[in-house]
């Protein structure tokens, strides 16, 4: 079955940037989105079709895409940005087949 | 802007049938949203159950197509996850979603499940 292979923690100090990657064989092929999860709190979308971001969303979250890697990068990360985050795509069946990333927890030091 | 909202019991017995309903409002289950079910065991990541259309049409995870049905009632504006055969593995949060160009875009706040005799 196809896989979306993520870090399992990354940290940073406020300010600083942290970057988030995630790689799929489907990746060049597939649109990636990205989903910020708090503790006992439902995922919230913060970046879809690989670089745009929804209305609402902070401007220090970003997204790109090469070959098979996705990245999500928080630039001036703050506090309140402490999270588990995921990276979402589709295989390349042809049916929809959505797969979640095995998610990242960023800890701000 | 649309708000959704899981229901169901929060314990089922091993080999039983899981029945969940999420509920639509602020908006119509007819728009050309896709519906979808997300499971997330505890402590773990997230998994994609399966989605529907308002027209009936359903894709699901091949892992679980088995063993899930997904469908929907305009009438109630409102669509339902039934699972069966369920074991301890599916013990999980299980959150409905609106899907919108491949993004899950709206969540619901997710409801807890427990198979456990």
């Amino acid at each position: 079955s196809y896989e979306l292979t993520q870090p399992p923690s990354v940290s940073v100090s406020p300010g600083q940037t942290a970057r988030i990657t995630c790689s799929g064989d489907a990746l060049p092929k597939q649109y990636a989105y990205w989903y910020q999860q708090k503790p006992g709190q439902a995922p919230v979308l913060v970046i879809y079709k690989d670089s745009e971001r929804p209305s609402g969303i902070p401007e220090r979250f970003s997204g790109s895409s090469s070959g098979t890697t996705v990245t999500l990068t928080i630039s001036g990360v703050q506090a309140e940005d402490e999270a588990d985050y995921y990276c979402q795509s589709a295989d390349s069946s042809g049916t929809p087949n959505y797969v979640f990333g095995t998610g990242t927890k960023v800890t701000v030091l | 802007q649309v708000q959704l909202q899981e229901s169901g019991p929060g314990l089922v017995k091993p080999s039983g049938t899981l029945s969940l309903t999420c509920a639509v409002s602020g908006g119509s289950i007819s728009s050309s949203n896709w519906w979808s079910w997300v499971r997330q065991p505890p402590g773990k990541g997230l998994e994609w159950i399966g989605e529907i259309y308002h027209s009936g049409s359903t894709n699901y995870n091949p892992s679980l197509k088995s063993r899930v049905t997904i469908s929907v009632d305009k009438s109630k504006n409102q669509f339902s996850l039934k699972l069966s055969s369920v074991t301890a593995a599916d013990t999980a949060v299980y959150y409905c979603a609106s899907v919108t160009e491949g993004a899950f875009d709206i969540w619901g706040q997710g409801t807890m499940v427990t198979v456990s005799s």
